[in-house]
C-alpha cells in the first residue's frame, strides 16, 4: 500500500538557517504529493504540492520538487524565521477509486526556530 | 469564502458514551473526508463522503460512522468510546476534481476519560 517516511525530527534551527526536511513515498502510479504545516491548537494548512514528476511546488519561500526517479518531495527553506515553528507533514493522494478522498500522510516533522 | 469549520472545538466524554462531532466543508466543495490524529499513530484516514455517499473507508471499526447531508455538511459518530479514542478528529473538504487537494477545519480535540 502507500506509504511516506519523513526524516526524523525534531529540527531545531537558528533564524536564517537553511532547512530541508527529506521527505520518501511508495506508491503505484503517479501520485499527486503535498506538503502541509500545522501550527499548535491548529488543523492543517496546505503549503504547496506537485502533481506530476520534476514539477516544482512553493509557496512563502518554501519549494519542493517531485522526483519520480528517487520517490522523493524535500521539502526546503532558505533562510527560516521563528514563524516557521510548527509541524510540517507530507502527504501523498494515489489515483484511483480506492483512493477517493485519502491522503496518506508521513508521521510529521517538528520544526523549531530559535532567535 | 469561509473556510472548513468544526463543531465542537472540544469535547470530554466518558467510556462507554457516543459522540457526534460536526463538519461544514467550504462553500461549494462535495467531498468531505474525515482523520484521526493521535501522537502514537499519526494521522490516519477515517471515511470520505461524497454527495451524500461513502466513497472511501479506512481500517477503523464500525463504532466509527460517518454521514453527509444534501448541503454537503458531515458528521461522524463514534460508539462505545473508548479511551483511545481520544484524539484530535479533522475533516476535510476539497472540490471534485482537486488532486485530493483537500483544506482542513481546525479539528475537535476528544478526550475520553
Amino acid at each position: 500500500g502507500d506509504s511516506v517516511t519523513q526524516m526524523e525530527g525534531p529540527v531545531t534551527l537558528s533564524e536564517e538557517a537553511f532547512l530541508t526536511i527529506n521527505c520518501t513515498y511508495t506508491a503505484t502510479g503517479y501520485p499527486s504529493l503535498f506538503w502541509y504545516v500545522q501550527y499548535p491548537g491548529e488543523g492543517l494548512q496546505l503549503l504547496l504540492k506537485a502533481t506530476k514528476a520534476d514539477d516544482k511546488g512553493s509557496n512563502k519561500g518554501f519549494e519542493a520538487t517531485y522526483r519520480k526517479e528517487t520517490t522523493s518531495f524535500h521539502l526546503e527553506k532558505g533562510s527560516v524565521q521563528v514563524s516557521d515553528s510548527a509541524v510540517y507533514f507530507c502527504a501523498l493522494s494515489s489515483a484511483g477509486g480506492t483512493s477517493y478522498g485519502k491522503l496518506t500522510f508521513g508521521q510529521g516533522t517538528i520544526l523549531t526556530v530559535h532567535p | 469564502k469561509a473556510g472548513v469549520t468544526q463543531t465542537p472545538r472540544y469535547l470530554i466524554k466518558t467510556r462507554g458514551q457516543q459522540v457526534t462531532l460536526s463538519c461544514s466543508p467550504i462553500s461549494g466543495h462535495r467531498s468531505v473526508s474525515w482523520y484521526q490524529q493521535t501522537p502514537g499513530q499519526g494521522l490516519q484516514f477515517l471515511f470520505e463522503y461524497f454527495s451524500e455517499t461513502q466513497r472511501n473507508k479506512g481500517n477503523f471499526p464500525g463504532r466509527f460512522s460517518g454521514r453527509q447531508f444534501s448541503n454537503s455538511r458531515s458528521e461522524m459518530n463514534v460508539s462505545t468510546l473508548e479511551l483511545g479514542d481520544s484524539a484530535l478528529y479533522l475533516c476535510a473538504s476539497m472540490t471534485s476534481g482537486g488532486y485530493n487537494e483537500q483544506f482542513f477545519g481546525p479539528g475537535t480535540r476528544l478526550t475520553v476519560l
